[in-house]
């Protein structure tokens, strides 16, 4: 069965510096999603993405963050500078369509911020 | 607001007991309500109900959808120690692109 991978499953990095992270949907999906997790609490949407442009973001989806479709099959979630706060499971998410279908979850990156 | 409210928030069964998770919700524009279990990572899809009354079922879970009292229940018969997880409940609605996540039903069973 097709899945959405993520990469990398784990990054550690330093307050202030720049992370990207990496998510192939699966391949026929239209709809595309970034959701994170803090440790022990809610999972929140960050952004959605449709027809190479963002269609809605939520209020954590600040300056701070942007995301790219760079080739037709990656989907990247950029953080410009981060913050101990931004420590979290970001999870990648597609679907076929925003209608009828649910979505289909990557397996997350585990970000630490330190 | 628009909100989502799982209860319990957690539970206790031994193996073979039968379980009920609760989801209400209070959404503008309601599309759907999905149902994901939670493990160690990425939530993985359980069910996606949109009308009133009409049962799924998938093995020992299945799922309905009160649109008139705003909620829904996931229901686990015969449960398995491979049942723990964090049931989590999402509302889709047709004025934006969100899903409105509950905090989720930490289910254990003992064995």
């Amino acid at each position: 069965e097709p899945e959405v991978t993520q990469t990398p499953s784990h990054q550690v990095t330093q307050m202030g510096q720049e992370v990207i992270l990496r998510c192939v949907p699966i391949s026929n999906h239209l709809y595309f999603y970034w959701y994170r997790q803090i440790l022990g609490q809610k999972v929140e949407f960050l952004v959605s993405f449709y027809n190479n442009e963002i269609s809605e973001k939520s209020e954590i989806f600040d300056d701070q963050f942007s995301v790219e479709r760079p080739d037709g099959s990656n989907f990247t979630l950029k953080i410009r500078s981060t913050k101990l706060e931004d420590s979290a499971m970001y999870f990648c998410a597609s679907t076929l369509d925003r209608g009828g279908s649910p979505l289909h979850f990557g397996n997350g990156t585990r970000l630490t911020v330190t | 607001e628009d909100k989502v409210v799982q209860s319990p928030l957690s539970l206790v069964v031994h193996e073979g007991d039968t379980v009920t998770l609760n989801c209400s919700y209070e959404v503008t524009n309601f599309r759907s309500l999905l149902w994901y279990k939670q493990e160690k990572k990425a939530p993985t899809f359980l069910f996606m109900l949109t009308s009133s009354g009409i049962e799924k079922k998938s093995g020992r879970l299945s799922s309905i959808l009160d649109k008139k009292e705003l909620f829904s229940i996931l229901n686990i018969t015969a449960t398995q120690t491979g049942d723990s997880a964090v049931y989590l409940c999402a509302v889709g609605m047709d004025s934006n692109y969100q899903l409105i996540w509950g905090a989720g039903t930490k289910l254990i069973i003992k064995p």
